[in-house]
């Protein structure tokens, strides 16, 4: 089955820095790749996905770069802000309907002013 | 959007007792269920996947006969913790899927269970 491996598992960045996490996998029909941020005891919430067919996705502050070739993907957050403190999960899942979700180990992101 | 209740977010039960946990899906209909178990500061571990009307399918090392999953209708899926052990304290998460090509998947609000 995949696994989902993840690094940093904790990530101290000082507002206004940039903060890189990163994930690798280990089926190659793995084609879809979300990225989840969940606040203490509260449920999962999708900041940004990327399927196989692209390299990379932005979204405002937050972009997603994948490498099909070397089975890695990572989360790029700039500007960081106090409100981004959390813990980061990658996932990765491979095509069919309703595929289980493989995630990863989790970062927790500290934003210190 | 579509959402999942979960119920109830926090349970407290003793030792020895089954609690029930449900998961709607309240406007769309959720023929995949996933349910997860999370331990603190650790990440989201598969339980069972179970899709409307079959029997779920269980992750290796999870006991079925502990961890009961119904998915009798395409919007309820319930998991029953059956004679709870302290050691099941856990946070038990949700997520269901519409079994379409989009990847959609949507968590319940998750339920905290502590066994005394």
């Amino acid at each position: 089955g995949e696994n989902v491996e993840q690094h940093p598992s904790t990530l101290s960045v000082q507002e206004g820095d940039s903060a890189v996490i990163k994930c690798t996998y280990s089926d190659s029909a793995s084609n879809y790749f979300p990225w989840y941020k969940q606040e203490l005891g509260k449920r999962p919430q999708l900041i940004i996905d990327i399927r196989s067919n692209v390299g990379e996705k932005k979204d405002q502050r937050i972009a997603v770069t994948l490498n099909k070739t070397a089975k890695h993907f990572s989360l790029h957050i700039t500007e960081t802000q106090p409100e981004d403190s959390a813990v980061y999960f990658c996932a990765a899942t491979t095509t069919g309907t309703a595929s289980k979700l493989t995630f990863g180990t989790g970062t927790r992101l500290q934003v210190t002013l | 959007g579509a959402v999942v209740s979960q119920h109830p977010s926090r349970v407290i039960c003793k030792s020895g007792t089954s609690v029930k946990i449900e998961c709607r899906s309240l406007d769309f209909q959720a023929t995949t269920m996933f349910w997860y178990r999370q331990f603190p500061k650790q990440s989201l571990m598969l339980m069972a996947t179970s899709n409307e009307g079959s029997k779920a399918t269980y992750e290796q090392g999870v006991e079925k006969d502990k961890f009961l999953i119904n998915h009798a209708s395409l919007t309820l899926s319930t998991l029953t913790v059956t004679s709870a052990h302290p050691e099941d304290s856990s946070f038990y998460i949700c997520s269901a899927s519409q079994g379409t090509r989009d990847y959609g998947y949507t968590f319940g609000s998750g339920t905290r269970l502590t066994v005394v």
